[in-house]
């Protein structure tokens, strides 16, 4: 059981380059959410979905798009990265909305 | 928007003191939830109060929670090195999590 994992890690991208991150769960969690965290920061909501196809803005949508094409993977995806995107960005998961999360490692994305 | 507001924003403190920060919000709410994040990682579940609730235990941590007063504090006893982290508050939205900016606490050696 891995709970949330998130590919890649780490990644470089030049401004205007375009790239996907994938979360993916197996917990059968219904719900799945993307955030950013910059330095210092608090989380916050980029996009998020209640199920399986099915996809909601968040707080900072601009500049991001995401599918949910199987219950198990959320994908994010930057199609013209700025540097503005340069952030950590985490992946969660819950079986119950607005109770307990359970998040990925973590993708860190500099943007040049 | 962010509902809760954690306090202070840093904490640092000797190890073996105990540590209290506190989250205040702003509307009714059916649970409020904390969470720890270490450096650079994932945010870990630590509790969950609800409403109902007035105070909770997990090991050396205690929750409070007072509806009236729109608050919760997080009561880390016995500090240790490995508590060095990010706390957060989270209480409920719509279909959502909404997220306090943190308090970050260190523990002095």
């Amino acid at each position: 059981n891995a709970g949330v994992t998130q590919t890649p890690k780490f990644r470089v991208l030049k401004t205007g380059q375009s790239m996907t991150l994938l979360c993916a769960q197996d917990m059968n969690h219904e719900y799945m959410y993307w955030y950013r965290q910059d330095p210092g920061m608090g989380l916050r909501l980029i996009h998020y979905s209640v199920g399986e196809g099915t996809t909601a803005k968040g707080e900072v949508p601009d500049g991001y798009n995401v599918s949910r094409l199987k219950k198990q993977n959320f994908l994010l995806g930057l199609e013209s990265a700025a540097p503005s995107q340069t952030s950590v960005y985490f992946c969660a998961s819950t079986g119950t909305a607005q109770e307990t999360q359970y998040f990925g490692p973590g993708t860190r994305l500099l943007v040049l | 928007s962010q509902q809760g507001e954690e306090d202070p924003q840093a904490l640092s403190i000797q190890e073996g003191e105990n540590a209290t920060m506190n989250c205040s919000y702003k509307t009714s709410i059916n649970n409020l939830q904390w969470y720890r994040q270490n450096s650079g990682r994932g945010l870990v579940h630590l509790i969950l109060i609800r409403s109902n609730e007035r105070e909770k235990h997990s090991g050396r941590l205690r929750v409070t929670l007072d509806t009236s007063k729109k608050s919760s504090s997080l009561l880390i006893t016995a500090s240790r090195a490995a508590d060095t982290a990010s706390y957060f508050c989270a209480t409920e939205g719509n279909y959502q999590l909404i997220w306090g900016a943190g308090t970050k606490l260190i523990i002095k050696p």
